[in-house]
């Protein structure tokens, strides 16, 4: 089964909107973290926010922030006002367990190409 | 604060051969990961190393290796060359928990 579900694989966004990138996980850990990583056509990895399975409050890093669902195993990134900038692929990806463990690793969804119109 | 720097940043090289890549992680993190990036694969796991220590690793073959050094340096190798190592290889710097951080990537081509 996948452990990281991206359901979108492109998006076309105008300019100035806000954008919803969808994500959902399964895991049977109790902790683990997701993340949200932009990837331009330059291929550089660029991190976006964090969210901890036991952090209670959304993520927020000026305009991205990450709608956390725990019991819809659900982890969208808003992103608000929309800029040309933003156009590129977006990662979701989790890391299950705690540093010892053999599955602590970043799984990746599949992507979302996110395109922004002017 | 430097982020994570990765060299070289393009690599051509042919089948059979062997190949080192570095990855210099930002200043005071001990975890160093590795990550492939194909077109047919997406991004997989490689390995990841922690104060000198290899602490996990994926399923790749024994060609692909890597070692960290006292100063958290990160080298990975992948011997015998195939066409399919072709890549994206990037390496992600983290201070052991949490946020993970990438660098530009190397792209290897094997021709």
């Amino acid at each position: 089964a996948q452990k990281i579900t991206q359901t979108q694989p492109g998006m076309f966004v105008q300019e100035k909107e806000a954008v919803t990138l969808d994500c959902t996980y399964d895991t049977s850990d109790q902790s683990y973290g997701l993340f949200w990583y932009k990837q331009p056509s330059s291929g550089e990895m660029i991190f976006l926010i964090y969210q901890g399975s036991y952090d209670e409050q959304n993520a927020t890093e000026g305009r991205y922030s990450l709608n956390f669902q725990k019991a819809r195993k659900s982890a969208n990134l808003v992103i608000s006002a929309s800029q040309l900038g933003d156009s590129a692929m977006y990662f979701c990806a989790m890391r299950e367990g705690i540093p010892m463990d053999s599955n602590y690793q970043l799984i990746w969804g599949a992507g979302t190409k996110l395109i922004i119109k002017p | 604060k430097a982020g994570v720097t990765q060299t070289p940043r393009y690599l051509i090289k042919t089948r059979g051969q062997q190949v080192t890549l570095s990855c210099s992680p930002i200043s005071g993190h001990r975890s160093v990961s590795w990550y492939q990036q194909t077109p047919g694969q997406g991004l997989q796991f490689l390995f990841e190393y922690f104060s000198e220590t290899q602490r996990n690793k994926g399923n790749f073959p024994g060609r692909f290796s890597g070692r960290q050094f006292s100063n958290s340096r990160s080298e990975m190798n992948v011997s015998t060359l195939e066409l399919g190592d072709s890549a994206l290889y990037l390496c992600a710097s983290s201070p052991g928990t949490g946020e993970a951080f990438f660098g530009q990537g190397t792209r290897l081509t094997v021709v």
